[in-house]
């Protein structure tokens, strides 16, 4: 089975600039998830899809990100226009379900860097 | 609000020591909890969970944890540590009313020294 994957695994843009970084879940997993690590600090939860439809977006910082999720499978996550404050590692995992019952599958992230 | 807090951000450790990686959580309801580890250039891994039952939970790789339920704690062990544990480690809880969301700590560095 293929994993999560996730790309470009890295990216620098200047301030400004538009990124779009894009994740491919698991075949048939129907959540979808976006999380970023900035600065060493901890991973948090920017939102959730569940097939097309955003169930929770309340990690989202601001309206500079958009993320689509079409057709229910793979998805995408633009920032426009970046920040250097958007700098950091943006992770995408994938689940079947309930976190407590079948855990999450990550991606191995795309480092985003905004000079 | 939920949090985690791992205290230390890096724990240097020689190979076959004993290691003890700290998570402490504050949270109005009850949670579940996770540990995963991050090797170098890999996504995050779940190494092990514990939703109910016994308090000490493990994983496949020697890996340990208890669930502390009055110091709101679960804390990561492991007797003997090899070169090959070196990676980052996160706490995460996840909130059995909203139980597809991870609130993560900041994560441990766990570097294993020959």
């Amino acid at each position: 089975e293929a994993g999560v994957t996730q790309f470009p695994s890295h990216s620098v843009i200047e301030k400004g600039q538009t990124v779009t970084l894009r994740c491919d879940p698991i075949s048939g997993h129907d959540n979808l998830y976006w999380y970023r690590r900035v600065m060493g600090k901890e991973i948090k939860f920017l939102l959730h899809f569940v097939k097309e439809s955003k169930q929770d977006e309340s990690g989202m910082p601001n309206n500079r990100f958009l993320a689509e999720r079409t057709g229910g499978t793979y998805s995408t996550l633009k920032v426009q226009p970046a920040e250097l404050e958007d700098s950091g590692v943006y992770f995408c995992a994938s689940s079947p379900g309930a976190v407590f019952e079948y855990g999450y599958t990550f991606g191995s992230g795309t480092r985003l860097t905004v000079v | 609000a939920q949090s985690v807090t791992q205290l230390d951000s890096q724990v240097p450790v020689f190979e076959e020591a004993p290691v003890e990686l700290r998570c402490n959580y504050s949270s109005s309801v009850s949670v579940y909890l996770f540990w995963y580890v991050q090797y170098p250039n890999q996504g995050l891994q779940l190494l092990l969970k514990y939703l109910s039952g016994s308090t000490l939970v493990e994983s496949i790789n020697g890996f340990e944890a208890e669930f502390n339920k009055s110091q709101t704690s679960f804390h990561l062990r492991k007797p003997s540590v090899h070169i090959s544990d070196t990676a980052e480690y996160f706490c995460a809880v996840s909130l059995m009313d909203s139980s597809y969301k991870l609130i993560f700590g900041s994560g441990t560095r766990l570097l294993v020294r020959p």
